[in-house]
């Protein structure tokens, strides 16, 4: 069964350092999104990507944050200068349309120290 | 703002028991609503969907019943099970390319 695979599953860094999180969607789908869960809190909304650019971001998804699909495969976060309260479980997310379901990646723990 | 919200925090059932959690919504345009299982340290799955032209819909083990009249929202699991313990979320669509998820109920169930 197609999965959204993510890369690393847990990734350190120190405050103001770059952090680059990867994922690979569900091939034939179209919709791309990135998602984050602070340690026992609810999932929020990042940013939402379709036909090589932006449709939709949150408040959260400010200039630190940058979302790319360099090829046909692989759609990126980064965190340019990230700090303390980035420290959360940041989840891939690939759907085939608006309003269907979104499928998730395991996640990537992301501790920033 | 327009948020999700569930009733119940933390549910515990009996082994064989039906589940029911519930989940407000506030939203009245919001015209998808999905359930989502998250178990620890993964990422949510997806469990059940439904649209608000309808106002039930059943899988295997669950069903989701639909109140738009009072924008509410359950998950049914027939004869849960240890493996059906999990956070569960409601979350919500139509807001164009996103879902705005609940809280989460901690459905613990014991054997």
């Amino acid at each position: 069964e197609p999965e959204v695979t993510q890369t690393p599953s847990h990734q350190v860094t120190q405050m103001g350092q770059e952090v680059i999180l990867r994922c690979v969607p569900i091939s034939n789908h179209l919709y791309f999104y990135w998602y984050r869960q602070i340690l026992g809190q609810k999932v929020e909304f990042l940013v939402s990507f379709y036909n090589n650019e932006i449709s939709e971001k949150s408040e959260i998804f400010d200039d630190q944050f940058s979302v790319e699909r360099p090829d046909g495969s692989n759609f990126t976060l980064k965190i340019r200068s990230t700090k303390l309260e980035d420290s959360a479980m940041y989840f891939c997310a690939s759907g085939r349309g608006l309003n269907t379901e979104a499928f998730f990646g395991q996640g990537t723990r992301l501790t920033v120290v | 703002g327009e948020s999700v919200g569930l009733h119940l925090p933390t549910l515990s059932v009996q082994e064989g028991d039906n589940s029911i959690i519930n989940c407000a919504y506030s939203n009245s345009a919001s015209d998808y609503f999905i359930w989502y299982k998250q178990e620890s340290g993964k990422g949510p799955q997806f469990i059940i969907d439904i649209r608000s032209n309808m106002d039930k819909r059943q899988g295997q083990r669950v069903t989701v019943l639909l109140n738009k009249t009072v924008k509410h929202l359950s998950l049914q699991i027939a004869a849960t099970q240890p493996g059906d313990s999990a956070v569960y979320f409601c979350a919500e669509g139509g807001y164009g390319n996103k879902l705005v998820f609940g809280a989460g109920t901690i459905l613990r169930v014991k054997s």
